[in-house]
Parts: structure tokens; sequence; C-alpha cells
């Protein structure tokens, strides 16, 4: 299995900050990687495909990069709707495993 | 626009058995490859497992905690997709969500919610 390593677990940051997510994948999965944004009791939304594709509909202060093994999101201005848990997703094997989120707080 | 409207959860008894459905629509369903994810209360997300499209002899794979437990399937004239659930465990308890990918993006549905207990 792909083993998917996200961090930090947690973040605190404020409005208009800068924020990166790493995750890290334990072999190379191209650019078969996803993120989505989760608030509580709500399904996962998607944001970026493909590694660096934005969702359409989603705010272009979101962006992601990367290829092979090491992979960002970068949340360029921080606003209020953004405190949520991020997590990554590989879909390169049929076997999907995703990160064990980040949880991303008001400091 | 593409939909995925996961229902039939609901509370059952360990050892129990449980079908629930995902109703598909926006996109071809006999054409994809459907996966089920849950995720437990509190906890991140689990890939639970996959069938392929009838073209693709629609073999399944399935998660290491419920194989041999929880089996998929397809009725493509209803492009509806089913997670049968049996000898449910307390540690089943999640919502589940169907999901699939469809060119770059992943779909995925609202989910529905297992509960597992006495």
């Amino acid at each position: 299995d792909v083993q998917m390593t996200q961090s930090p677990s947690t973040l605190s940051a404020s409005v208009g900050d800068r924020v990166t997510i790493t995750c890290r994948a334990s072999q190379s999965i191209s650019t078969w990687l996803a993120w989505y944004q989760q608030k509580p009791g709500k399904a996962p939304k998607l944001l970026i495909y493909k590694a660096s594709s934005l969702k359409s509909g989603v705010p272009s202060r979101f962006s992601g990069s990367g290829s092979g093994t090491e992979f960002t999101l970068t949340i360029s201005s921080l606003q209020p709707d953004d405190f949520a848990i991020y997590y990554c997703q590989q879909y390169n094997s049929y076997l999907w495993t995703f990160g064990q989120g980040t949880k991303v707080e008001i400091k | 626009e593409v939909q995925l409207v996961e229902s039939g959860g609901d509370l059952v008894k360990p050892g129990g058995s449980l079908r629930v459905s995902c109703a598909a629509s926006g996109f071809t369903f006999s054409d994809a490859w459907m996966s089920w994810v849950r995720q437990a209360p509190g906890k991140g997300l689990e890939w639970v497992g996959r069938i392929k499209s009838k073209a693709d002899i629609g073999t399944t794979d399935y998660a290491a905690p419920v194989k041999g437990r929880f089996s998929i399937s397809r009725d493509d004239s209803k492009n509806t997709l089913y997670l049968q659930m049996n000898s449910l465990k307390s540690e089943d308890t999640a919502v589940y969500y169907c999901a699939t990918l469809l060119g770059g993006p992943v779909h995925w549905g609202q989910g529905t919610l297992v509960t597992v207990s006495s």
C-alpha cells in the first residue's frame, strides 16, 4: 500500500496568513493526488486534483504543487471560511490512501 | 452534473448485516469504477473497496479490515452501487461515502451513517 504522510497535524494561523501543508507518498504516485477540505458533519470537499488542478468554483487562493512523492497545498491568504481539516489522497493505485489530516485552526 | 446519493444507513447490532446504496447520475455509470470510503467518528478517511466496470470484468477489491465481511456490487440498469456489510463490528461505525474517479477529479457523495451498537 502507498502510505501518505501529511504534516503538520495541526496548524495555528491568522486570517491573511500564507499557509502550506505537505503530503509525502511512500512511493511515486506521479501527479495522482487530490486535496480536500472537510468541515464538521460534512463530506470532504474537493479542492485540487491531479496535484495542481483547481476544481471549478474553488477560490484561487488555493493552489497545489508537486509530483512523484512530495506535494504541497498552499492557501495564499487564509480566510475565515478556511478553518477546517485538510486531507490529501493518492489515487495512483486502486487502493486509495489518505493522509491523516491537517487541522487549520485560528491562532 | 455528477451526483452520487447514498442511502440505507442505520443502527445495527454487532454481528448484524446491512446494505447501503449509492444512486448515481450525470455520467455513464456502467463505464465507471466505483469505490466506497468510510470515516469513523472523529477519525480520518479510509478506503473500503472498489468495483470495476463490467467491461473490466467487474472485479472487486477490499481493504484488509473488511475483506470477507463486506461485498460490493452494482446494478448498471439502475445506475446503483451497493455495499453489503455482514458480521458488523463496533469499529465499522462510520459515515460511508461512495466515490468515483472520472478523468482527473474524484467525485463523492454526501455519505450515509452506519452505527453498530447494541
